[in-house]
């Protein structure tokens, strides 16, 4: 069974403050999604790494693939309130037919104004 | 847009009922997935299906059942319900014969359940 350890699981920081998230395994995935999730609704996809050493860029969010595909990781820089949510690592496997994801359990960031 | 719809957001049963969970997707989508959602536990997949009255068990299919009769919808049956199974529950779809890179789960809101 393929697992990803997400830390931290919780995170409350300041507004206009800089954090690294971090999704690790000892399994290789083919890729790895990151999702979002508001309270009171479901997961929303933010990004999807394919390529080891992959980095990709979505405004303030900076997602880094591990060059061993094994290990991702997500930056925020400048955090502001709306980024407050439950950030999701996803791993697809890499050995084979495979209709499902590994979900880490998540780290619960809180952003105060 | 893709939309992922659940019947219900809020529903509360008692210890012994049969539960019937409803999704439906408006995207065509090939795959559907049912998941749990607990505090300190993340996200666990309970049954997935690729293709209409396809299913797979996930992780966690125990006191689980699926119907998967139209493509567009897939349901989520708890044959007895426990108070073990007061959760969210929350459906996905995605697109492709394999779960591909290029091909993200679109979730719905999901459904509380709480069993008492």
């Amino acid at each position: 069974t393929q697992l990803l350890e997400q830390s931290p699981q919780f995170l409350s920081i300041q507004e206009g403050e800089n954090l690294t998230v971090y999704c690790n395994s000892s399994s290789v995935f083919s890729s790895l999604q990151w999702y979002r999730q508001e309270p009171g609704e479901g997961p929303v996809l933010l990004v999807t790494v394919v390529t080891g050493g992959e980095v990709k860029k979505l405004k303030r969010l900076t997602f880094q693939f591990g060059d061993a595909r094994k290990d991702s990781s997500l930056h925020i820089t400048a955090a502001q309130p709306g980024d407050t949510g439950l950030y999701l690592c996803a791993g697809a496997d890499s050995g084979g037919s495979n209709y499902k994801l590994t979900f880490g359990k998540g780290t619960l960031l809180t952003v105060n104004p | 847009d893709v939309k992922v719809t659940q019947s219900s957001r809020y529903l509360v049963k008692r210890t012994g009922e049969k539960v019937f969970l409803e999704c439906v997707q408006d995207m065509d989508h090939e795959n559907m997935f049912w998941y749990r959602q607990d505090p300190g536990l993340g996200l666990r997949l309970i049954y997935f299906s690729y293709d209409v009255k396809m299913k797979e068990k996930g992780d966690i299919p125990e006191g689980y059942s699926v119907s998967r009769e139209k493509k567009e919808r897939f349901s989520l049956i708890l044959e007895s319900a426990s108070t073990n199974q007061t959760s969210m529950y929350l459906c996905a779809s995605s697109r492709g014969l394999r779960l591909l890179y290029n091909s993200p789960l679109h979730f719905g809101n999901g459904t509380r359940l709480t069993v008492t």
